[in-house]
C-alpha cells in the first residue's frame, strides 16, 4: 500500500541556522508534491507544490527538492526563525487519485531564539 | 474575505447521537473534502466532492456521511455507528483538476474538535 513517511521526532533548531525536512513515499510515483505548515489547533495553510519534472523549487526562505529516484522530496527553512515554529505536512500527488489527496503525519519543527 | 467556515469550532457528543459539522465555503471551489485528524497521525480522508450532488468515500468513510446539495456546502455528519469519533476535523475545497494551471492547492477551514462524552 501507498505509504508517507515523515520524521515524527521533533526538530529543534536555533535560530538563523537551516531547518530540513524530509518526506519519504513508497508504492507510488506522485506527479506533484505539495508542502503545508500547520499550527497548532489550526487547518494546514500550503507552502509550495514542486512537479516531478523540477529538481527545486523555491519560496522566499523555503526550498523543496523532489527526488524521484530516492522517493523522497526535502524541504529547507533557511535562516529560521522562531514564527517558523510549526509542524510541516507533505502531501504526495498522483494525477489520476486527484481528490484523493493523502498527506505525512507532519514534523514539527521548534525554532529557538 | 473569501474562505472556508466551520462550525462549530467545539463539539461535544453523548455516546450514541448524532452530530453533524458545518463547513461552508465562498471561493467558488467545485471540489470539496472532509478530513480527520489524531495526534501523531497525518490527515485521513472521510469523504471529498468533485461537483455537486456526487461524492466519494475516502479512505475512512464507515461512520460518516455527507450531502453536497449546494456548491458552498458540505456538511458531516457524524453516526453513532462511529465507534472512535473523537477528533479534529478539517474540511477543505479546491478548483478542480485541469481548471486552468494549478497548483491542486487545499484551502481549508479552522477545524471542528469533537470530543465524545
Amino acid at each position: 500500500s501507498q505509504k508517507i513517511e515523515q520524521n515524527s521526532e521533533a526538530l529543534n533548531i536555533q535560530e538563523g541556522k537551516t531547518a530540513t525536512l524530509t518526506c519519504n513515499y513508497t508504492n507510488y510515483s506522485p506527479a506533484y508534491l505539495q508542502w503545508y505548515r500547520q499550527d497548532p489547533g489550526r487547518g494546514p495553510v500550503f507552502l509550495l507544490l514542486i512537479r516531478e519534472n523540477e529538481k527545486e523549487k523555491r519560496k522566499e526562505r523555503l526550498k523543496v527538492t523532489f527526488d524521484t529516484t530516492l522517493k523522497q522530496s526535502l524541504f529547507h527553512i533557511t535562516a529560521s526563525q522562531p514564527a517558523d515554529s510549526a509542524t510541516y505536512l507533505c502531501a504526495p500527488m498522483t494525477t489520476d487519485s486527484w481528490g484523493k489527496f493523502q498527506f505525512g503525519a507532519g514534523t514539527q519543527v521548534v525554532v529557538t531564539p | 474575505d473569501g474562505g472556508i467556515t466551520q462550525s462549530p469550532k467545539y463539539l461535544f457528543r453523548k455516546e450514541g447521537q448524532n452530530v453533524t459539522l458545518s463547513c461552508e465555503q465562498n471561493l467558488n471551489h467545485d471540489a470539496m473534502y472532509w478530513y480527520r485528524q489524531d495526534p501523531g497521525q497525518g490527515l485521513r480522508l472521510i469523504y471529498y466532492s468533485q461537483i455537486v450532488n456526487d461524492f466519494q468515500k475516502g479512505d475512512i468513510a464507515e461512520g460518516y456521511s455527507v450531502s453536497r446539495e449546494k456548491k458552498e456546502s458540505f456538511p458531516l455528519t457524524v453516526t453513532s455507528a462511529q465507534k472512535n469519533p473523537t477528533a479534529f476535523y478539517l474540511c477543505a475545497s479546491s478548483i478542480a483538476f485541469g481548471q486552468g494551471s494549478n497548483t491542486g492547492e487545499l484551502f481549508f477551514g479552522e477545524g471542528s474538535r469533537l470530543t465524545v462524552l
